[in-house]
Protein backbone atom coordinates (compact mmCIF):
# COMPACT_ATOMS: atom_id res chain seq x y z
CA UNK A 1 0.00 0.00 0.00
CA UNK A 2 1.07 3.41 -1.23
CA UNK A 3 2.83 5.24 2.06
CA UNK A 4 3.54 2.00 4.41
CA UNK A 5 5.77 -0.96 3.93
CA UNK A 6 6.22 -4.02 6.09
CA UNK A 7 9.39 -6.06 6.39
CA UNK A 8 9.41 -8.54 5.84
CA UNK A 9 6.54 -10.36 4.37
CA UNK A 10 7.23 -13.78 5.19
CA UNK A 11 9.60 -15.20 7.82
CA UNK A 12 9.66 -18.69 9.33
CA UNK A 13 11.44 -18.64 12.99
CA UNK A 14 12.50 -20.83 15.81
CA UNK A 15 10.52 -21.40 19.25
CA UNK A 16 12.67 -19.18 21.81
CA UNK A 17 14.23 -16.85 19.64
CA UNK A 18 13.54 -13.11 19.23
CA UNK A 19 11.89 -11.46 16.29
CA UNK A 20 11.44 -7.75 15.05
CA UNK A 21 9.18 -6.83 12.45
CA UNK A 22 9.00 -3.11 11.17
CA UNK A 23 6.93 -0.88 9.94
CA UNK A 24 7.92 2.04 7.86
CA UNK A 25 6.05 4.81 7.12
CA UNK A 26 6.25 7.73 4.57
CA UNK A 27 3.14 9.87 5.17
CA UNK A 28 4.32 11.31 8.72
CA UNK A 29 1.23 10.18 10.18
CA UNK A 30 0.92 10.19 14.27
CA UNK A 31 -0.26 7.25 14.80
CA UNK A 32 1.10 3.85 13.89
CA UNK A 33 -0.46 0.34 14.92
CA UNK A 34 0.41 -2.94 15.69
CA UNK A 35 -2.32 -5.95 14.99
CA UNK A 36 -2.60 -9.24 14.67
CA UNK A 37 -4.89 -11.65 12.55
CA UNK A 38 -6.13 -15.32 13.70
CA UNK A 39 -8.87 -17.09 12.27
CA UNK A 40 -11.71 -16.52 14.49
CA UNK A 41 -10.37 -13.71 15.82
CA UNK A 42 -10.78 -11.01 13.42
CA UNK A 43 -7.73 -8.32 14.08
CA UNK A 44 -6.77 -7.66 17.17
CA UNK A 45 -4.46 -4.39 18.58
CA UNK A 46 -1.21 -5.13 20.19
CA UNK A 47 0.56 -2.39 21.07
CA UNK A 48 0.22 1.51 19.17
CA UNK A 49 2.18 4.41 19.33
CA UNK A 50 0.47 8.12 19.30
CA UNK A 51 4.63 9.89 18.95
CA UNK A 52 7.82 9.20 19.11
CA UNK A 53 8.73 7.24 21.80
CA UNK A 54 5.24 7.42 23.18
CA UNK A 55 3.54 3.56 22.88
CA UNK A 56 0.81 2.04 25.14
CA UNK A 57 -0.23 -1.39 25.03
CA UNK A 58 -3.00 -3.04 23.29
CA UNK A 59 -5.87 -6.08 23.54
CA UNK A 60 -2.96 -8.53 22.98
CA UNK A 61 0.84 -6.81 24.45
CA UNK A 62 1.65 -9.85 26.33
CA UNK A 63 5.09 -10.99 24.63
CA UNK A 64 5.60 -8.24 22.45
CA UNK A 65 7.50 -4.99 22.74
CA UNK A 66 7.45 -2.34 20.57
CA UNK A 67 9.94 0.66 19.87
CA UNK A 68 9.41 3.48 17.74
CA UNK A 69 12.33 6.07 17.80
CA UNK A 70 11.62 7.93 14.52
CA UNK A 71 8.25 8.94 12.97
CA UNK A 72 8.47 7.12 9.96
CA UNK A 73 9.15 3.40 11.78
CA UNK A 74 7.62 1.28 14.09
CA UNK A 75 9.27 -1.88 15.20
CA UNK A 76 7.43 -4.75 17.04
CA UNK A 77 9.82 -7.68 18.63
CA UNK A 78 8.48 -10.86 20.03
CA UNK A 79 10.79 -11.17 22.63
CA UNK A 80 10.59 -15.02 22.69
CA UNK A 81 8.55 -16.51 19.91
CA UNK A 82 5.87 -19.18 20.73
CA UNK A 83 4.17 -20.82 18.63
CA UNK A 84 1.04 -19.09 19.63
CA UNK A 85 2.22 -15.92 17.74
CA UNK A 86 2.13 -17.73 14.72
CA UNK A 87 0.04 -15.19 12.78
CA UNK A 88 -0.28 -12.78 10.15
CA UNK A 89 0.62 -9.56 11.88
CA UNK A 90 -0.60 -5.48 10.37
CA UNK A 91 1.02 -1.75 10.83
CA UNK A 92 -1.57 0.62 9.96
CA UNK A 93 -0.86 4.44 9.99
CA UNK A 94 -3.31 7.36 10.67
CA UNK A 95 -3.44 10.69 10.78
CA UNK A 96 -5.68 11.31 13.85
CA UNK A 97 -6.21 8.93 16.89
CA UNK A 98 -8.67 6.02 15.97
CA UNK A 99 -8.31 7.10 12.61
CA UNK A 100 -11.47 9.07 13.08
CA UNK A 101 -11.59 11.37 10.50
CA UNK A 102 -9.46 9.62 7.28
CA UNK A 103 -9.50 6.10 8.26
CA UNK A 104 -6.51 3.60 8.81
CA UNK A 105 -4.11 2.72 5.94
CA UNK A 106 -2.54 -0.66 6.44
CA UNK A 107 0.49 -2.25 5.47
CA UNK A 108 0.64 -5.39 2.83
CA UNK A 109 1.09 -8.13 6.40
CA UNK A 110 4.63 -10.39 7.26
CA UNK A 111 3.46 -13.66 7.81
CA UNK A 112 5.06 -14.74 11.08
CA UNK A 113 5.34 -18.44 11.13
CA UNK A 114 6.85 -20.21 14.61
CA UNK A 115 8.23 -23.78 14.44
CA UNK B 1 -12.68 -8.91 22.74
CA UNK B 2 -14.34 -7.73 19.69
CA UNK B 3 -16.35 -4.49 19.83
CA UNK B 4 -18.36 -5.29 16.90
CA UNK B 5 -19.40 -8.56 15.76
CA UNK B 6 -20.78 -9.09 12.09
CA UNK B 7 -23.70 -10.57 10.89
CA UNK B 8 -23.51 -13.37 8.81
CA UNK B 9 -20.33 -14.67 9.03
CA UNK B 10 -20.46 -15.51 5.44
CA UNK B 11 -22.12 -14.79 2.39
CA UNK B 12 -22.89 -15.78 -1.13
CA UNK B 13 -24.61 -13.79 -4.02
CA UNK B 14 -25.00 -13.87 -7.39
CA UNK B 15 -23.11 -10.91 -9.90
CA UNK B 16 -25.76 -8.22 -9.33
CA UNK B 17 -27.45 -9.16 -6.54
CA UNK B 18 -27.29 -6.63 -3.66
CA UNK B 19 -25.00 -7.50 -0.62
CA UNK B 20 -25.54 -6.69 2.81
CA UNK B 21 -23.56 -7.06 6.04
CA UNK B 22 -24.52 -5.98 9.91
CA UNK B 23 -22.45 -5.18 12.57
CA UNK B 24 -23.31 -4.68 16.29
CA UNK B 25 -21.40 -2.89 19.10
CA UNK B 26 -21.84 -2.83 22.45
CA UNK B 27 -20.43 0.23 23.63
CA UNK B 28 -20.71 4.24 23.00
CA UNK B 29 -18.63 4.93 20.01
CA UNK B 30 -18.14 8.36 18.25
CA UNK B 31 -17.53 6.86 14.94
CA UNK B 32 -17.72 3.34 13.40
CA UNK B 33 -15.87 2.54 9.90
CA UNK B 34 -15.98 -0.51 7.42
CA UNK B 35 -12.70 -1.59 5.59
CA UNK B 36 -12.74 -4.16 2.96
CA UNK B 37 -9.73 -7.03 2.63
CA UNK B 38 -8.90 -9.16 -0.12
CA UNK B 39 -7.28 -12.32 0.17
CA UNK B 40 -3.60 -12.32 1.44
CA UNK B 41 -3.64 -8.35 1.49
CA UNK B 42 -4.06 -5.60 3.88
CA UNK B 43 -7.59 -3.72 5.14
CA UNK B 44 -8.40 -0.98 2.62
CA UNK B 45 -10.75 1.46 4.11
CA UNK B 46 -14.18 1.99 2.54
CA UNK B 47 -16.42 4.45 4.81
CA UNK B 48 -16.65 6.19 7.73
CA UNK B 49 -20.10 7.54 9.54
CA UNK B 50 -19.78 9.48 12.97
CA UNK B 51 -22.05 8.89 15.64
CA UNK B 52 -24.23 11.55 14.62
CA UNK B 53 -24.92 10.77 11.19
CA UNK B 54 -27.14 8.54 9.91
CA UNK B 55 -26.47 7.26 6.65
CA UNK B 56 -23.88 7.45 4.16
CA UNK B 57 -22.79 6.76 0.72
CA UNK B 58 -20.06 6.54 -1.64
CA UNK B 59 -20.45 4.89 -5.19
CA UNK B 60 -21.98 1.35 -5.11
CA UNK B 61 -21.29 1.44 -1.23
CA UNK B 62 -24.52 2.41 1.70
CA UNK B 63 -23.75 2.99 5.42
CA UNK B 64 -26.11 3.31 7.78
CA UNK B 65 -25.73 3.49 11.26
CA UNK B 66 -28.58 3.30 14.39
CA UNK B 67 -26.70 4.28 17.76
CA UNK B 68 -29.99 3.29 19.65
CA UNK B 69 -29.25 -0.35 18.36
CA UNK B 70 -26.22 -0.06 18.68
CA UNK B 71 -25.53 -1.83 14.84
CA UNK B 72 -24.54 -0.57 11.49
CA UNK B 73 -25.28 -2.22 7.88
CA UNK B 74 -23.19 -1.39 4.87
CA UNK B 75 -25.15 -1.99 1.56
CA UNK B 76 -23.20 -3.00 -1.70
CA UNK B 77 -26.00 -2.69 -4.91
CA UNK B 78 -25.52 -3.93 -7.94
CA UNK B 79 -22.41 -6.30 -6.66
CA UNK B 80 -19.29 -7.46 -9.06
CA UNK B 81 -17.25 -10.47 -8.47
CA UNK B 82 -14.38 -8.45 -7.80
CA UNK B 83 -16.17 -6.92 -4.85
CA UNK B 84 -15.45 -10.76 -3.32
CA UNK B 85 -13.44 -9.73 -0.13
CA UNK B 86 -13.60 -10.06 3.54
CA UNK B 87 -15.89 -6.85 5.03
CA UNK B 88 -14.90 -6.00 8.73
CA UNK B 89 -16.39 -2.84 11.16
CA UNK B 90 -14.29 -1.01 13.05
CA UNK B 91 -15.47 1.04 15.74
CA UNK B 92 -13.97 3.94 17.41
CA UNK B 93 -14.48 6.03 21.08
CA UNK B 94 -12.53 9.17 22.60
CA UNK B 95 -9.44 7.04 22.86
CA UNK B 96 -6.90 6.74 20.21
CA UNK B 97 -7.65 2.65 18.63
CA UNK B 98 -10.20 1.28 16.45
CA UNK B 99 -11.67 -2.15 17.43
CA UNK B 100 -12.68 -4.55 15.01
CA UNK B 101 -14.95 -6.99 14.33
CA UNK B 102 -14.24 -10.76 13.05
CA UNK B 103 -15.34 -9.89 9.54
CA UNK B 104 -17.93 -11.10 6.64
CA UNK B 105 -16.58 -13.15 3.93
CA UNK B 106 -18.05 -12.17 0.85
CA UNK B 107 -18.17 -14.33 -2.39
CA UNK B 108 -20.24 -12.89 -5.42
CA UNK B 109 -20.15 -15.74 -8.12
CA UNK B 110 -20.10 -14.30 -11.98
Amino acid sequence: DAGITQSPRHKVTETGTPVTLRCHQTENHRYMYWYRQDPGHGLRLIHYSYGVKDTDKGEVSDGYSVSRSKTEDFLLTLESATSSQTSVYFCAISESGGGAFYGYTFGSGTRLTVV
Amino acid sequence: SQQGEEDPQALSIQEGENATMNCSYKTSINNLQWYRQNSGRGLVHLILIRSNEREKHSGRLRVTLDTSKKSSSLLITASRAADTASYFCATGNAGNMLTFGGGTRLMVKP
